[in-house]
């Protein structure tokens, strides 16, 4: 079991460019999340998926957009990147979406715009 | 809406001390809490976790946490610290949200720096 796995670990990006960061998980979860996380403010909810073909947005969901195909998968789209977006991104997944679930973590993705 | 409260930022301690990480949440039903731990360059891994029953919560890595609800706190707590310690720590509180799932609002951390 590899749990949560996201990739890349690190990228610079200029402003303006877009990217997909890469999120997948092995566990059979069909909640899936997406967090960014600035100095100081804790994690943000960007999106959520509670199944395959079913997302929804979060706290901060401006400039950024989701899909999910399958099970699996959940990546997040950047289209114009923006300093703002600076950040780490976590990629987080639970069995169900009952309140006291635990999330899983994946290691996260180091995202610079310059 | 639901609020965690983490007041301090940085922690100092030494190693063999007792540690003691603050936490105060806001949310108008029964909580669900969580306490994080980040290690440099990781992800979050769930130290322990309260949703009912005793108040004392035992979790992993010789945490634990104790819910109280009228002073809407979940502090952590550590006897004796490990230089192996020395990370962040978040706070969170779930709430339910129906079919839109659990959604988990995190305190802004605390970074804890053990001193040899």
């Amino acid at each position: 079991n590899a749990g949560v796995t996201q990739t890349p670990k690190f990228r610079i990006l200029k402003i303006g460019q877009s990217m997909t960061l890469q999120c997948t998980q092995d566990m059979n979860h069909n909640y899936m999340y997406w967090y960014r996380q600035d100095p100081g403010m804790g994690l943000k909810l960007i999106y959520y998926s509670v199944g395959a073909g079913i997302t929804d947005k979060g706290e901060v969901p401006n400039g950024y957009n989701v899909s999910r195909s399958t099970t699996e998968d959940f990546p997040l789209r950047l289209e114009l990147a923006a300093p703002s977006q600076t950040s780490v991104y976590f990629c987080a997944s639970s069995y169900s979406g009952t309140e006291h679930n635990e999330q899983f973590f994946g290691p996260g993705t180091r995202l610079t715009v310059l | 809406a639901q609020s965690v409260t983490q007041p301090d930022i940085h922690i100092t301690v030494s190693e063999g001390a007792s540690l003691e990480l603050r936490c105060n949440y806001s949310y108008g039903a029964t909580p669900y809490l969580f306490w994080y731990v980040q290690s440099p360059g990781q992800g979050l891994q769930l130290l322990l976790k309260y949703f009912s029953g005793d108040t004392l919560v035992q979790g992993i890595k010789g945490f634990e946490a104790e819910f109280k609800r009228s002073q809407s706190s979940f502090n952590l707590r550590k006897p004796s610290v490990h230089w192996s310690d020395a990370a962040e720590y978040f706070c969170a509180v779930g709430a339910w949200r129906g079919a839109a799932g659990n959604k988990l609002t995190f305190g802004g951390g605390t970074r804890v720096l053990v001193k040899p």
